[in-house]
């Protein structure tokens, strides 16, 4: 079975523009979570959408957002990059939104800002 | 904050060495998940232990956990060159009503030298 897929790999952008990130989830995961990664740190949560809707918000700014599609497919935008928007942003999915949930990663897209 | 925070920061040991990593955390739990991570890639699901267990084994992983002390640890036995990477353990609990996160800290970067 196909795990968490994301797409693009590698995104090279410059300062002020926009970004659009895409995740699919694990056949029949209906939570899907984002996560923004810098170097050396551990992942930081940024939302987590279930049913469509969003669940939860980490502490980003609102130049970040998220939707969740009805196939339950996601995206995540982020506008006006800076250069402290280089990172690895990390997709995870989840059967469900309670807290008995084993979250599964995918490889992750990596955004460069210059 | 419910922030994972691993120890030692970095531990390098024999090919065939077990290799033991420590986890804290500061409030209450409804579950801890710990992961690899393989050089800036996605993150690996390795084991999830719900608050009312205290041990649980997968394969030559060994994970403990204990609520009184905010404390959980990973064994990795017979350890292999393979399985050098950076571990992370990652509390998962209610922050607010709906929200629900892995919360991770920075890792533990594992090298086992062949």
């Amino acid at each position: 079975d196909a795990g968490v897929t994301q797409s693009p790999t590698h995104l090279i952008k410059t300062r002020g523009q926009h970004v659009t990130l895409r995740c699919s989830p694990i056949s029949g995961h209906k939570s899907v979570s984002w996560y923004q990664q810098v170097l050396g740190q551990g992942p930081q949560f940024i939302f987590q959408y279930y049913e469509k809707e969003e669940r939860g918000r980490g502490n980003f700014p609102d130049r970040f957002s998220a939707r969740q599609f009805p196939n339950y497919s996601s995206e995540l935008n982020v506008n006006a990059l800076l250069l402290g928007d280089s990172a690895l942003y990390l997709c995870a999915s989840g059967s469900a939104s309670g807290s008995h949930n084993e979250q599964f990663f995918g490889p992750g897209t990596r955004l460069t800002v210059l | 904050s419910q922030q994972g925070e691993e120890d030692p920061q970095a531990l390098s040991i024999q090919e065939g060495e077990n290799a033991t990593m420590n986890c804290s955390y500061k409030t209450s739990i409804n579950n801890l998940q710990w992961y690899r991570q393989n050089s800036g890639r996605g993150l690996v699901h390795l084991i999830l232990i719900r608050s009312n267990e205290r041990e649980k084994h997968s394969g030559r992983l060994r994970v403990t956990l204990d609520t009184s002390k905010k404390s959980s640890s990973l064994l990795i036995t017979a350890s292999r060159a393979a399985d050098t990477a950076s571990y992370f353990c990652a509390p998962w609990a209610v922050e607010g009503a709906g929200s629900y996160q892995l919360t991770f800290g920075k890792g533990t970067k594992l090298s086992v030298i062949p």
